[in-house]
């Protein structure tokens, strides 16, 4: 079965560097979106994309993140100048449709970032 | 915002008992979805929920979406070992984006 792949699965990095988590969505997905999980907290929205465009993002999704579909396979974020605060698993996901189809999301395995 | 609470927060219990988690709102969602999230992967979906009162089963999972689209529950029937994990719910508002908003979760353990 197709599956969303996310690299690298652990990431270390320091307080005020530059990181990009990258992902590849399953090939005929249209739809693409990250969503973080600090450690013991729920799973939160971050940035949705389609037709290589934001579509929707949350507040925690401010200038210092920037997704991109550089190519036709790979889906990457960006976080500018990370803080200690961005140390969560990051989940990128896809789906099919849009929510107005309730065309089910399928998350990657995540990338674990550690800002220290 | 929307505002998801899984009860309960954590749950042991023996293999061969039932159980049902809860997933509560005071918003209504177009959807809600079930998942499950084992340790270092991420959440794989069980079932989609989109009628109000619609029951879903998926083997020993039966899962319901409340008559007013605000809560759903998922009830293991006869639960085994290989059910233990993460459980969480997650809706869609009714501007049908895809922006899922997840419950807390519930953590189930099932003794062997």
């Amino acid at each position: 079965e197709p599956e969303v792949t996310q690299t690298p699965s652990h990431q270390v990095t320091q307080m005020g560097q530059e990181v990009i988590l990258r992902c590849v969505p399953i090939s005929n997905h249209l739809y693409f979106y990250w969503y973080r999980q600090i450690l013991g907290q729920k799973v939160e929205f971050l940035v949705s994309f389609y037709n290589n465009e934001i579509s929707e993002k949350s507040e925690i999704f401010d200038d210092q993140f920037s997704v991109e579909r550089p190519d036709g396979s790979n889906f990457t974020l960006k976080i500018r100048s990370t803080k200690l605060e961005d140390s969560a698993m990051y989940f990128c996901a896809s789906s099919e449709d849009s929510g107005f189809n309730n065309s089910p999301l399928h998350f990657g395995n995540g990338t674990r970032l550690t800002v220290t | 915002t929307q505002l998801l609470e899984q009860s309960p927060q954590f749950l042991s219990i023996q293999e061969g008992e039932n159980l049902t988690v809860y997933c509560n709102s005071s918003s209504v969602f177009s959807s809600l979805q079930w998942y499950r999230q084992e340790p270092g992967e991420g959440p794989v979906l069980l079932v989609t929920v989109v009628t109000g009162g619609e029951v879903k089963k998926l083997k020993r999972l039966t899962f319901q979406f409340g008559d007013a689209r605000k809560d759903s529950s998922l009830h293991i029937t006869a639960a085994q070992p290989g059910d233990t994990g993460l459980y969480l719910c997650a809706g869609s508002d009714q501007t049908g984006a895809n922006n899922l908003f997840f419950g807390t979760g519930t953590r189930l353990t099932v003794i062997p």
